[in-house]
């Protein structure tokens, strides 16, 4: 197995940018995807492919991958993105989710 | 609409089971690998199960190998997670989720079930 390294939290204030990362062995050869959790809702993938938006997710969220780190930016930043995003990757049967960061925007 | 629902969660002892479902509308369920993801109650998110279309593929996180099956009724739309000898640990809210690109979870995930293991 493996594992996914992320800062526990992020603090921002409005407008500013916000980078959160994630690091791991199998990021350097492997995808990664980010998803967004408020508190009491279900996950949301608000990246793929290290850095594919799916539909509906604002032009503010981006991604981008460097060796074994990826990186969720989110460009002037909001109140409605203070959430925890958690990275995940996949590499043969093993399937992990990072363990968790979270985004403060105040 | 895509929608996931799933059900079966509830209150049960240490060393006992129970079969979680997940109702699939709004798309060709038949056509997707499926996955059970898990959250501990102020934890993150922990994958437990992925089962391909046709259930030809199954995999397991280590946690649960061995005590967990996963399975589905592509007939039915539904998926399963039949949870056996739980363990106080297995608390967690249950999430069904859609695969993409045959490796874990993507776009939608259903609003999960809320399992607790207690005496």
């Amino acid at each position: 197995s493996y594992e996914l390294t992320q800062p526990s939290s992020v603090s921002v204030s409005p407008g500013q940018t916000a980078r959160i990362t994630c690091s791991g062995d199998v990021l350097a050869k492997k995808y990664a995807r980010w998803f967004q959790q408020k508190p009491g809702q279900a996950p949301v993938l608000v990246i793929y492919k290290d850095s594919e938006r799916p539909s509906g997710i604002p032009e503010r969220f981006s991604g981008s991958s460097s060796g074994t780190t990826v990186t969720l930016t989110i460009s002037g930043a909001q109140v409605e993105d203070e959430a925890d995003y958690y990275c995940y990757s996949a590499a043969d049967n093993n399937r992990v989710f990072g363990g968790g960061t979270k985004l403060t925007v105040l | 609409e895509v929608q996931l629902v799933e059900s079966g969660g509830g209150l049960v002892k240490p060393g006992g089971s129970l079969r979680l479902s997940c109702a699939a509308s709004g798309f060709t369920f038949s056509s997707y690998s499926m996955n059970w993801v898990r959250q501990a109650p102020g934890k993150g998110l922990e994958w437990v199960s992925s089962i391909s279309s046709s259930s030809s593929y199954i995999y397991y996180a280590d946690s649960v190998k061995g005590r967990f099956t996963i399975s589905r009724d592509n007939a039915k739309n539904s998926l399963y997670l039949q949870m056996n000898s739980l363990r106080a640990e297995d608390t967690a809210v249950y999430y069904c989720a859609t695969d993409y690109d045959s490796s874990g979870p993507g776009v939608y995930w259903g609003q999960g079930t809320l399992v607790t293991v207690s005496s």
